[in-house]
C-alpha cells in the first residue's frame, strides 16, 4: 500500500469538531482512502472510505482534496468514546493486496 | 445488524496444549480474515478466505497453525502445541466483498500461553 503520513497525536474537547489530517502524496488513481480506528483494548473498527468525492456516514465525514494528495477525517462532535488511534490507509479497489496493515496512526485524546 | 463475533473472548492455556478459536462473520460476507496483534504492535495477517477459493495461508507463522471455514461462514483457527510466543490477541474480520474493501473486525480472542 502507498504511504500515508499522519500526526502522532491530537487533542480535542468533548462535543467539539475534530479534523484529523492525512497526507498521501503518492496516491494512485485506483487507490481508495480508508480510515479505521482502534479503541483501547478493542479490535480495529472501520470508519469510512472514499475515492474522490467527500463522503458522509453516521460515524464521520471524509473530505478529500481535489488533487487527492491529502484528506481529512472529520468527527463533527467528539465524544469520550471517540478517543482512539485513527489510521489512514490507501487500498487499491479490487486489488490483490487484502492484507490490512496500519502505520502508527494518530492518537486522539478527547478531554471532558 | 449483528457484527463479527469471536469466542472465547479470553483463553489461558498451558504451553504445549492445542487451542481452537472461533469466528462468526457477518452474515452474507464472502471474505474472512484472521490477524493477530501482540501488545502495542500492529496487525499481523494470518490467513484469508474468499468464497470457495483456496485460502491464502501465507501469513501463518508455522505449521502448528491451521484454519478452516465451513460452509462459507464460521471459521476456526487452531493452534497446536502452543508456545509462549503465540500469546496475542487473535482478530477475525469479514468483508462483504473481496480484496481491497472495508473489513469489519470482531472483538478478538486474547490468548495467553503460560
Amino acid at each position: 500500500d502507498a504511504k500515508t503520513t499522519q500526526p502522532n497525536s491530537m487533542e480535542s474537547n468533548e462535543e467539539e469538531p475534530v479534523h484529523l489530517p492525512c497526507n498521501h502524496s503518492t496516491i494512485s488513481g485506483t487507490d481508495y482512502i480508508h480510515w479505521y480506528r482502534q479503541l483501547p483494548s478493542q479490535g480495529p473498527e472501520y470508519v469510512i472510505h472514499g475515492l474522490t468525492s467527500n463522503v458522509n456516514n453516521r460515524m464521520a465525514s471524509l473530505a478529500i482534496a481535489e488533487d487527492r494528495k491529502s484528506s481529512t477525517l472529520i468527527l463533527h462532535r467528539a465524544t469520550l468514546r471517540d478517543a482512539a488511534v485513527y489510521y489512514c490507509i490507501l487500498r487499491e479497489s479490487g486489488g490483490s493486496n487484502y492484507k490490512l496493515t496500519f502505520g502508527k496512526g494518530t492518537l486522539l485524546t478527547v478531554n471532558p | 445488524g449483528a457484527g463479527v463475533s469471536q469466542s472465547p473472548s479470553n483463553k489461558v492455556t498451558e504451553k504445549g496444549k492445542d487451542v481452537e478459536l472461533r469466528c462468526d462473520p457477518i452474515s452474507g460476507h464472502t471474505a474472512l480474515y484472521w490477524y493477530r496483534q501482540s501488545l502495542g504492535q500492529g496487525l499481523e495477517f494470518l490467513i484469508y478466505f474468499q468464497g470457495n477459493s483456496a485460502p491464502d495461508k501465507s501469513g501463518l507463522p508455522s505449521d502448528r497453525f491451521s484454519a478452516e471455514r465451513t460452509g462459507g461462514s464460521v471459521s476456526t483457527l487452531t493452534i497446536q502445541r502452543t508456545q509462549q510466543e503465540d500469546s496475542a490477541v487473535y482478530l477475525c474480520a469479514s468483508s462483504p466483498r473481496g480484496p481491497g474493501y472495508e473489513q469489519y473486525f470482531g472483538p478478538g480472542t486474547r490468548l495467553t500461553v503460560t
